[in-house]
């Protein structure tokens, strides 16, 4: 019953240098979602793939690239970090495709940057 | 654009209290509502939903009540407990190109029931 997998859950990073999120479902879904959570702003939608092959930008995407590369995985990068990207980072992933959107999460992801 | 507003937090609440977290939501068109739950160091996990108005959506002695008229959501149980403890997200589902939907979500309450 793995559902949704995040690798790191926690990291630390001093300013400018990269790293990649890694995010793996294995319920069939189509369509994945990369958030970040910040105390008083609730959950912020960074990039979304709505199905295999496709990517498209979220509210806030500015400094981030993502990659889905197969149906089950879809990574997010941070090619310079800054401080602003310290963050809790969860993937999500859902059926899709016009379905009432249920998301299933993962633990999150603890990101620091110095 | 869309739009979700609950109550702020934190909230705590003896154990057996009445519970209400209130949410509000502005969007075109009809949405589906959703609460969401996150205990500690987990991440968000669905508490339930309804998708049309005068739903009501419940679960673990929880409910919430989709109406239209007053455009809320707001989250209910007659007696907390401690386990209860957590941070509610209200989110609503509207729908992007192509047919597919996205969450927005609120900015979370923290509730905590204490002994």
């Amino acid at each position: 019953n793995a559902g949704v997998t995040q690798t790191p859950k926690f990291q630390v990073l001093k300013t400018g240098q990269s790293m990649t999120l890694q995010c793996a479902q294995d319920m069939n879904h189509n369509s994945m979602y990369w958030y970040r959570q910040d105390p008083g702003m609730g959950l912020r939608l960074i990039y979304y793939s709505a199905s295999e092959g496709t990517t498209d930008k979220g509210e806030v995407p500015n400094g981030y690239n993502v990659s889905r590369l197969n149906k089950r995985e879809f990574s997010l990068r941070l090619e310079s970090a800054a401080p602003s990207q310290t963050s809790v980072y969860f993937c999500a992933s859902s059926e899709g495709r016009g379905g009432a959107n249920v998301l299933t999460f993962g633990a999150g992801s603890r990101l620091t940057v110095l | 654009g869309n739009s979700v507003t609950q109550m702020e937090g934190p909230v705590t609440l003896s154990e057996e209290a009445f519970l209400t977290i209130n949410c509000t939501y502005t969007a075109t068109g009809y949405p589906s509502l959703f609460w969401y739950v996150q205990y500690p160091g987990e991440g968000l996990q669905l508490l339930l939903k309804a998708t049309k108005a005068d739903d009501k959506g419940s679960n673990k002695g929880f409910e919430a009540t989709y109406r239209k008229e007053t455009t809320s959501f707001h989250l209910e149980k007659g007696s907390v407990q401690v386990s209860d403890s957590a941070v509610y997200f209200c989110a609503l589902s509207a729908k992007w190109d192509f047919g597919n939907e996205k969450l927005t979500f609120g900015t979370g309450t923290r509730l905590t029931i204490i002994p």
